[in-house]
């Protein structure tokens, strides 16, 4: 079956400190996947995604993400972490055709000063 | 500016009482969802829509109804609400035509059932 699992409920880093948010993923075929962001109060931002090619993806905010098809990873990095980066971020798995998105139960991220 | 608009953003309900979130994009996307999002479940998908006249159930579908009438509209209704439905709602449009899954969310919904 598929799914996405991210190992981690809520994770604290230090201003300017790196960042590495870990996702796993479940499926048999090509995975389309994304990270999504979620700010207090507001919906889902995109921040980057992955659908073939080149396995290290730039998004948005500094952000980028590695694919590792031998892992069924998809990690989100960022290099240096701002208090604004404080959200909740989601992993998510698009199935073929694009009708159903699985998402991860999300990783909170606290950033302290 | 393209969007995708909920209403109302928060609501207070009591259990029984049917009450209807509507949802509105402006970006002609074909495919539209509805998701809840509950602490420790991520999003659980509840309907989806490919176009007009065309929905189907999400992973989640008991105790909601939807309709696609037009395409820019996708109505989340709960016919009788009850304290499980509890949650804050998400509707989400893409372009089919890219095909890809790539979302854009509204605002959310946060609904209180009592």
């Amino acid at each position: 079956a598929q799914s996405v699992t991210q190992p981690d409920i809520h994770i604290t880093v230090s201003e300017g400190a790196s960042l590495e948010l870990r996702c796993n993923y479940s499926y048999g075929a090509t995975p389309y996947l994304f990270w999504y962001v979620q700010s207090p109060g507001q919906g889902l931002q995109l921040l980057l995604k992955y659908f073939s090619g080149d396995t290290l993806v730039q998004g948005i905010k500094g952000f980028e993400a590695e694919f590792k098809r031998s892992q069924s990873s998809f990690n989100l990095r960022k290099p240096s972490v701002h208090w604004s980066d404080a959200a909740e971020y989601f992993c998510a798995l698009s199935l073929g055709g694009g009708f159903k998105t699985i998402f991860g139960a999300g990783t909170r991220l606290f950033v302290k000063a | 500016e393209a969007q995708v608009t909920q209403n109302p953003r928060y609501l207070i309900t009591v259990t029984g009482k049917k009450l209807t979130v509507t949802c509105s994009q402006n970006m002609n996307h074909e495919y539209m969802s509805w998701y809840r999002q509950d602490p420790g479940l991520g999003l659980r998908q509840i309907y989806y829509s490919m176009n007009v006249e065309v929905t189907d159930k999400g992973d989640v579908p008991e105790g909601y109804k939807v309709s696609r009438k037009e395409k820019r509209n996708f109505p989340l209704i709960l016919e009788s609400p009850s304290p499980n439905q509890t949650s804050l709602y998400f509707c989400a449009s893409s372009p089919l035509m890219i095909n890809t899954g790539e979302l854009f969310f509204g605002e959310g919904s946060r609904l209180t059932v009592l």
